[in-house]
């Protein structure tokens, strides 16, 4: 399977842990997005790169949060002292570069239950 | 970006065609419309995009009227894998891969 892959696609936390999530793109795809997604709710931007540099970060991404892509190749994103509030989906899609759009390619999600 | 107005949900009869529409009627000249749709328990999926002509491939059809403030999406034989969320995104042409802005889409359901 040459899509995107996220692991792991389930969660469970206790309030006040710390978690990582990674995000593998589709090969050669030189940006990626991070976005959260509630019950209800349709998908929300957090943060993307641009090979290994982060170009832009929502509002959304507290200092709690924090992503990196060491290599312009996988993502992480960390979140530290969890809340119950970061229950969610968390999505991870890829694109290939330029300034035409490219159709972003998202992954199955990790679904994050903080109790 | 401009916004988007959809339907909560709606539902089809299974092999009948779906017309899913969208209100945008502050949509700018370098706008695009594009429809993702999102089957439960995945990521959301890129199903076709346009600015002002009418748009088909081979997962559905994009209608868009000559003003632009609106847009249907058609899946001509709905089957019951189209079940899904189907959001429509209204943005700027050649912005590069900026981040999508998602509203709450249209749950469509197809009923055997």
């Amino acid at each position: 399977d040459t899509g995107v892959s996220q692991n792991p696609r389930h969660k469970i936390t206790k309030r006040g842990q710390n978690v990582t999530f990674r995000c593998d793109p589709i090969s050669e795809h030189n940006r990626l997005y991070w976005y959260r997604q509630t019950l209800g709710q349709g998908p929300e931007f957090l943060t993307y790169f641009q090979n290994e540099a982060q170009l832009e970060k929502s509002r959304l991404l507290s200092d709690r949060f924090s992503a990196e892509r060491p290599k312009g190749s996988f993502s992480t994103l960390e979140i530290q002292r969890t809340e119950q509030g970061d229950s969610a989906m968390y999505l991870c899609a890829s694109s290939s570069g330029g300034t035409t759009y490219n159709e972003q390619f998202f992954g199955p999600g990790t679904r994050l239950t903080v109790l | 970006d401009a916004k988007t107005t959809q339907p909560t949900s709606m539902d089809c009869a299974e092999g009948r065609a779906a017309n899913l529409p969208c209100n945008h009627s502050t949509i700018s000249g370098n706008e695009y419309v594009y429809w993702y749709r999102q089957i439960h328990s995945q990521g959301p999926q890129y199903i076709i995009h346009g600015l002002k002509n009418n748009e088909t491939n081979e997962m559905a059809s994009l209608i868009i009227t000559e003003d632009r403030k609106s847009s249907t999406l058609i899946l001509p034989h709905a089957t019951l894998r189209d079940t899904a969320v189907y959001y429509c995104i209204v943005r700027v042409a050649n912005s590069g891969n900026t981040p999508l802005v998602f509203g709450k889409g249209t749950r469509l359901s197809v009923i055997a």
